[in-house]
């Protein structure tokens, strides 16, 4: 089954608003990690946060991470037309980086 | 650096058919893993090695072989074609920090 399930499943809004995607996991890690997948191409890593951190930040990405309640978000603030893409969030449940877990992932569109 | 460069992009099999995909990479990571991606599920590990050498079953193994005989290779073979097997392929490497790296795909298509 699937370690980490992103929330909501899809997502629409304008740009210039901010969008915020959950991810909920079910054991124990070292670390978390979002990527982003643009329509047919490769996941691209956007930022990795450890179990003992609680909140990250990347440009305009926040991730939070909450281990008690095993879940992180990851916000994107002022979005634009460019950030319409597929999200993952990945973890290292099994293991480490060679074995990451990844969730069923988050359709975001960004309309301009 | 080319990164992750896997081949081919597109393939189009009967089912019954063999084949191999390709993987290289060029940063000198130790990790590589296989990964498919299908619709409504995400990203599944088929096979991940950890060193020239050395690979490992993933999630969804049946139907995969996987060598590495070089830092830089990570070939994946389908031994019979299945419909099943129709999927999108992904090559990742990376170091043991965690950060993966990923190719641009393979789209595999089982008649």
């Amino acid at each position: 089954s699937q370690q980490g399930e992103e929330d909501p499943q899809a997502l629409s809004i304008q740009e210039g608003e901010n969008a915020t995607m959950n991810c909920s996991y079910k054991t124990s890690i070292n670390n978390l990690q979002w990527y982003r997948q643009n329509s047919g191409r490769g996941l691209v890593h956007l930022i990795l946060i450890r179990s003992n951190e609680r909140e990250k930040h990347s440009g305009r990405l926040r991730v939070t991470l909450d281990t008690s309640k095993k879940s992180s978000s990851l916000l994107i603030t002022a979005s634009r037309a460019a950030d319409t893409a597929s999200y993952f969030c990945a973890t290292d449940a099994r293991g480490g980086s060679e074995k990451l877990v990844f969730g069923k992932g988050m359709k975001l569109t960004v309309n301009p | 650096n080319a990164g992750v460069t896997q081949t081919p992009k597109f393939q189009v099999l009967k089912t019954g058919q063999s084949m191999t995909l390709q993987c290289a990479q060029d940063m000198n990571h130790e990790y590589m893993s296989w990964y498919r991606q299908d619709p409504g599920m995400g990203l599944r590990l088929i096979h991940y090695s950890v060193g020239a050498g050395i690979t490992d079953q993933g999630e969804v193994p049946n139907g995969y072989n996987v060598s590495r005989s070089t830092t830089e290779d990570f070939p994946l073979r389908l031994l019979s074609a299945a419909p099943s097997q129709t999927s999108v392929y992904f090559c990742a490497s990376s170091y043991n920090t965690g950060e993966l790296f990923f190719g641009e795909g393979s789209r595999l298509t089982v008649l």
